[in-house]
């Protein structure tokens, strides 16, 4: 399998706090993307982070990169209870555009 | 905002029956992806599809699967004989380029009765 864990699976916390979750994989990659899940619905990207790349924001998102670990974190700040759902990491390898999901973190977010 | 449209949402089929789960994906894109996702499992790549022909595929796109683009608009997957475990969401994507960002429908719940 390209892809490794996710962790943690589940991530329970308030409304206000921070929540991060981390994927490792363990090919090389092109880009690592982050996706989210309402449940039972379509997945909805949230932002791609190249393999050149350590570190990039989008909104309340942080997400890092570092590619000797061959791992990356995904940093939700100031959650909210809309924030509730799960998050998938997906990698895409230089030898074709298929994304390679891991299990993914459910996140709930209490008000 | 443009997005990718699945048809049907739900399916429900006997085994061994034949189904088409069909997609329009976002007019402007040129890669083509279906996954799907067991229920509680992860979303996995089932086939990734350019310029009219197949690109790449996993080991679960066996004989019993199929893609195929047949006008300029729509993007199908048939499977031919469903068996019980091909009960699973299936979500077709698109993308504007090879490994980018990727838009997913909302998926078409298919069981196998």
């Amino acid at each position: 399998s390209q892809q490794g864990e996710e962790d943690p699976q589940a991530l329970s916390i308030q409304e206000g706090e921070n929540a991060t979750m981390n994927c490792s994989y363990k090919t090389s990659i092109n880009n690592l993307q982050w996706y989210r899940q309402n449940s039972g619905r379509g997945l909805v990207h949230l932002i791609l982070i190249r393999s050149n790349e350590r570190e990039k924001h989008s909104g309340r998102l942080r997400v890092t990169l570092d590619t000797s670990k061959k791992s990356s974190s995904l940093l939700i700040t100031a959650s909210r209870a809309a924030d509730t759902a799960s998050y998938f990491c997906a990698t895409v390898t230089n030898q074709g555009g298929k994304l390679i999901f891991g299990q993914g973190t459910e996140l709930s977010v209490k008000p | 905002e443009p997005e990718v449209t699945q048809t049907p949402s739900h399916q429900v089929t006997q085994m061994g029956q034949e189904v088409i789960l069909r997609c329009v994906p976002i007019s402007n894109h040129l890669y083509f992806y279906w996954y799907r996702q067991i229920l509680g499992q992860k979303v996995e790549f089932l086939v990734s599809f350019y310029n009219n022909e197949i690109s790449e595929k996993s080991e679960i796109f066996d004989d019993q699967f199929s893609v195929e683009r047949p006008d300029g608009s729509n993007f199908t997957l048939k499977i031919r004989s469903t068996k019980l475990e091909d009960s699973a969401m299936y979500f077709c994507a698109s993308s504007e380029q090879m490994g980018t960002e990727a838009f997913f429908g909302q998926g078409t719940r298919l069981t196998v009765v």
